[in-house]
């Protein structure tokens, strides 16, 4: 069984530029949620969607957005990129997103910003 | 706000040892609480996930109990073993059940 793959590994930005991050979830999971790691904190919660609908969504700006596409693959964009956007970011999937899943994540996209 | 706390948040034991950890979050609309294996340069994995007020899971030689009434779940080690080196994560659900909010982790390392 393929795991929940996430593409680029590494990325390097500048500031202001924009950026889109991919996750593909295990076969058969509906739901995919982003989340953003800095050192020394866990995961932040960015972003829940289930069935191409967003369910869920942290607290972060209007820069960052996301969908989800019919085969439940799912893009992060981030816009107008800031020093503070560095981070690993990790796509998790599940069954149907509920709170009794586990969730499965992916090796994670390092976005450094210049 | 959803607030997990845990704690310590790094220990150092010897092969052999036995170990646990705490996670602290609000008990009020609680819908379910996870722990998750993290070592480095991989994935978190997925180690219980736990919905009902005394719940004790167990795999292997890690085992975790949990108390929704005053917020709070252990985790176990049991004979730690080098291998067992990871940041194990605890988070819990918020956001009318939709937003898994996590602690920053308790570090974990373990000598031979």
């Amino acid at each position: 069984d393929t795991g929940v793959t996430q593409s680029p590994t590494h990325l390097i930005k500048t500031r202001g530029q924009q950026v889109t991050l991919r996750c593909s979830p295990i076969s058969g999971h509906k739901s995919v949620s982003w989340y953003q790691q800095v050192l020394g904190q866990g995961p932040q919660f960015i972003f829940q969607y289930y069935e191409k609908e967003e369910r869920g969504r942290g607290n972060f700006p209007d820069r960052f957005s996301a969908r989800q596409f019919p085969n439940y693959s799912s893009e992060l964009n981030v816009n107008a990129l800031l020093l503070g956007d560095s981070a690993l970011y990790l796509c998790a999937s599940s069954l149907w997103g509920e709170a009794n899943q586990p969730q499965h994540f992916g090796d994670g996209t390092r976005l450094s910003i210049l | 706000i959803l607030n997990v706390e845990q704690s310590p948040q790094s220990l150092h034991v010897q092969e052999g040892d036995s170990t646990n950890f705490t996670c602290s979050f609000p008990s009020s609309n609680f819908y379910a609480l996870h722990w998750y294996r993290w070592e480095t340069a991989k994935s978190p994995e997925a180690l219980f996930v736990m919905t009902l007020n005394g719940d004790e899971k167990k795999k292997g030689r890690i085992s975790a109990t949990l108390n929704t009434k005053e917020g709070y779940s252990y985790l176990y080690i049991k004979g730690s073993q080098p291998e067992d080196s990871a940041t194990y994560l605890c988070a819990s659900f918020g956001q009318a059940g939709t937003a898994l909010i996590f602690g920053k982790g308790t570090t974990l390392s373990v000598s031979s």
